[in-house]
């Protein structure tokens, strides 16, 4: 299978630190996406990384991509509660027949004390 | 509003009483998608569609039916729903490669 393992499982912290969330896969990819869950909610997009990119951001978001070690971290930086909620990788995997279809992690579970 | 709707939100029905959960997106997406939620499996593919009349088994198909008559709906069919298919489910249209998510429907099956 090529779905994406997020460590750790469980993260929490205070406002204001930053947290970095990792991502290990198995197979080549195309690309490797970050997505956020609140509670019982639908799952939002965050950021896209191609696999010949090494670094993204956006806004407090960074997302680094290292294909040869087959894995990839999400830092979020200065925190705030409304960040609570759980982080999932997917990675979209390098086969034609595939092409569009994802595969998601478990997920890491991210909670923010004020 | 860009969005992707599903319908119901909630529902408890019992073991064998065929169910169709609708989902439907406004955005011309060729893609779409299911998706069930079970605490620690993470998310799983039920089945997806590359577009209309073309459609194909994601990891969990059993069970389950789909039909992508028209580019914007695309409904998912439990036609002798069991316990093991209480689950949360997800309906998600993609443009290059980006999920666009449903709010989800909560199903129990008693």
């Amino acid at each position: 299978s090529q779905q994406g393992e997020e460590d750790p499982q469980a993260l929490s912290i205070q406002e204001g630190e930053n947290a970095t969330m990792n991502c290990s896969y198995k197979t080549s990819i195309n690309n490797l996406q970050w997505y956020r869950q609140n509670s019982g909610r639908g799952l939002v997009h965050l950021i896209l990384i191609r696999s010949n990119e090494r670094e993204k951001h956006s806004g407090r978001l960074r997302v680094t991509l290292d294909t040869s070690k087959k894995s990839s971290s999400l830092l979020i930086t200065a925190s705030r509660a409304a960040d609570t909620a759980s982080y999932f990788c997917a990675t979209e995997e390098l086969r034609g027949s595939t092409l569009g279809r994802l595969y998601f992690g478990r997920g890491t579970q991210l909670t923010v004390w004020p | 509003e860009a969005q992707v709707t599903q319908n119901p939100r909630y529902l408890i029905t019992v073991t064998g009483k065929k169910l169709t959960v609708t989902c439907s997106q406004n955005m011309n997406h060729e893609y779409m998608s299911w998706y069930r939620q079970d605490p620690g499996l993470g998310l799983r593919q039920i089945y997806y569609s590359m577009n209309v009349e073309v459609t194909d088994k994601g990891d969990v198909p059993e069970g389950y039916k789909v039909s992508r008559k028209e580019k914007r709906n695309f409904p998912l069919i439990l036609e002798s729903p069991s316990p093991n298919q209480t689950s949360l489910y997800f309906c998600a249209s993609s443009l290059r490669g980006q999920l666009w998510f449903g709010p989800g429907t909560r199903l129990t099956v008693t």
